[in-house]
């Protein structure tokens, strides 16, 4: 079956740059999108079709894919933004999530 | 406003049946596909399944065939998720979500959850 191997965690300091990963095979001649999740909190969709915003979604938020690799980055990090966060693709007629990755500001 | 209203939290006895229900308000029901994903506590997202209820097209997860039952009702823009012989590894958190498209579509909309225990 189809997976998606995301980091358990990545910490990044305020106001920098954070990366977080999502690898599958040929996962860039699919479309991915990541989803962020506070405690608590329904996910939230942050990133659709590789690299849109929905609505309402910061613009330090960007999305790409390519190769094997999807990749969420969050631009000057804000404390708010610490949350775990998943990707998601579709294999054939099946949802692949990945495991999530914690993201913690500090 | 797009709305996904699940019904409340369930405390059940394992072998016991179960439907939980997601009522979309603020636009057309039989237009998108309603899925269901699961999260056990403390662990990530799992999807379940999806049905399109303007021709209740249901499709399912492998690991979730046979164990769950998805429906939808039209005339009432109801979604279900039923399960008719419930186990303690059943205890989780349950999410109904809107598609656009299958495959490739993005879950635009979130319910709010339903906590569903299971415990003797």
């Amino acid at each position: 079956s189809y997976e998606l191997t995301q980091p358990p965690s990545v910490s990044v300091s305020p106001g920098q740059t954070a990366s977080i990963t999502c690898s599958g095979d040929k996962l860039g001649d699919k479309y991915a999108c990541w989803y962020q999740q506070k405690p608590g909190q329904s996910p939230v969709l942050v990133i659709y079709q590789d690299n849109k915003r929905p609505s309402g979604i910061p613009e330090r938020f960007s999305g790409s894919n390519s190769g094997n690799t999807a990749t969420l980055t969050i631009s000057g990090t804000q404390a708010m933004d610490e949350a775990d966060y998943y990707c998601q693709a579709w294999d054939t007629s099946t949802v692949v999530f990945g495991a999530g990755t914690k993201l913690t500001v500090l | 406003e797009v709305q996904l209203v699940q019904s409340g939290a369930e405390v059940k006895k394992p072998g016991e049946s179960l439907k939980i229900s997601c009522k979309d308000s603020g636009y057309s029901f039989t237009s998108y596909w309603i899925g269901w994903v699961r999260q056990m506590p403390g662990k990530g997202l799992e999807w379940m399944g999806i049905i399109y209820p303007g021709d209740s097209d249901t499709r399912y997860s492998p690991s979730f065939q046979g164990q769950v039952t998805i429906s939808a009702d039209k005339s009432i823009s109801t979604a279900y998720l039923q399960w008719s012989s419930l186990k303690a590894s059943d205890t989780a958190m349950y999410y109904c979500v809107r598609t656009t498209t299958v495959p490739g579509g993005y879950f635009d909309y979130w319910g709010q959850g339903t906590l569903v225990t299971v415990s003797s």
